[in-house]
């Protein structure tokens, strides 16, 4: 079974800090994708960034990079230079080979980011 | 180009009545799934519809129905409503095809159930 967990619930940082959201995931398969998604106060979700379980390479999108290790089955997410726009909930989710758009989804962590 | 569009985006029903959601994806979009996300079970899939057929299923009880038609518009259909099943249903839409846009989905904004 597929598990993905965010043991951060909520996070607060002043803007311009440096923050990590952190996502640790549990599979079976070799082959899986994990995203981000970042939903804001409207409800809707958006998609940040997939990747895929052979692609061990770091990325960097502006203030956004994300980590992957499958040694430690991690795949976190900084945001550099916070700024309040990223307030929002973001979900870490993971799916397999063959699952289609049958996401798993983390719990989620709240980000405030304040003046 | 539109979004993705749900349809009642804010509803109230009482137990033991049904309720039926619609959702229009983006223009193109093959794929249409549906997620309920509740505060205490966090986002959970209940279906993907491609082309008209159900593609995967989530662990839902068999009252959580759905359907795609050939415009590629698709409904959720919940009856005998049940107090737990007040929720934020989201519909996803993509592209559908296998490979590289596998789980980039573009979400609506939800309909809004609360079932009293």
């Amino acid at each position: 079974a597929q598990k993905v967990t965010q043991a951060q619930t909520e996070i607060s940082v002043v803007e311009k800090e440096d923050v990590t959201l952190d996502c640790v995931y549990e599979t079976r398969d070799t082959t899986y994708y994990l995203f981000w998604y970042k939903q804001p106060p409207s409800g809707e979700l958006v998609f940040l960034i997939r990747r895929n379980s052979f692609d061990e390479q770091n990325e960097i999108s502006g203030r956004y990079s994300w980590n992957f290790q499958k040694s430690t089955s991690s795949f976190n997410f900084t945001i550099t230079a916070s700024q309040v726009v990223d307030s929002a909930v973001y979900f870490c989710a993971l799916s397999e080979l063959g699952g289609g758009n049958k996401l798993t989804f983390g719990t989620g962590t709240q980000l405030k980011v304040e003046l | 180009k539109a979004g993705v569009t749900q349809t009642p985006r804010y509803l109230i029903k009482t137990r033991g009545q049904q309720v039926t959601l619609s959702c229009s994806p983006i223009s193109g979009h093959r794929s249409v799934s549906w997620y309920q996300q509740t505060p205490g079970q966090g986002l959970q899939f209940l279906f993907e519809y491609f082309s008209e057929t159900q593609r995967n299923k989530g662990n839902f009880p068999g009252r959580f129905s759905g359907r795609q038609f050939s415009n590629s518009r698709s409904e959720m259909n919940v009856s005998t409503l049940e107090l737990g099943d007040s929720a934020l249903y989201l519909c996803a839409s993509s592209l559908g095809l296998a490979g590289t846009n596998t789980g980039e989905l573009f979400f609506g904004e939800g309909s809004r159930l609360t079932v009293l």
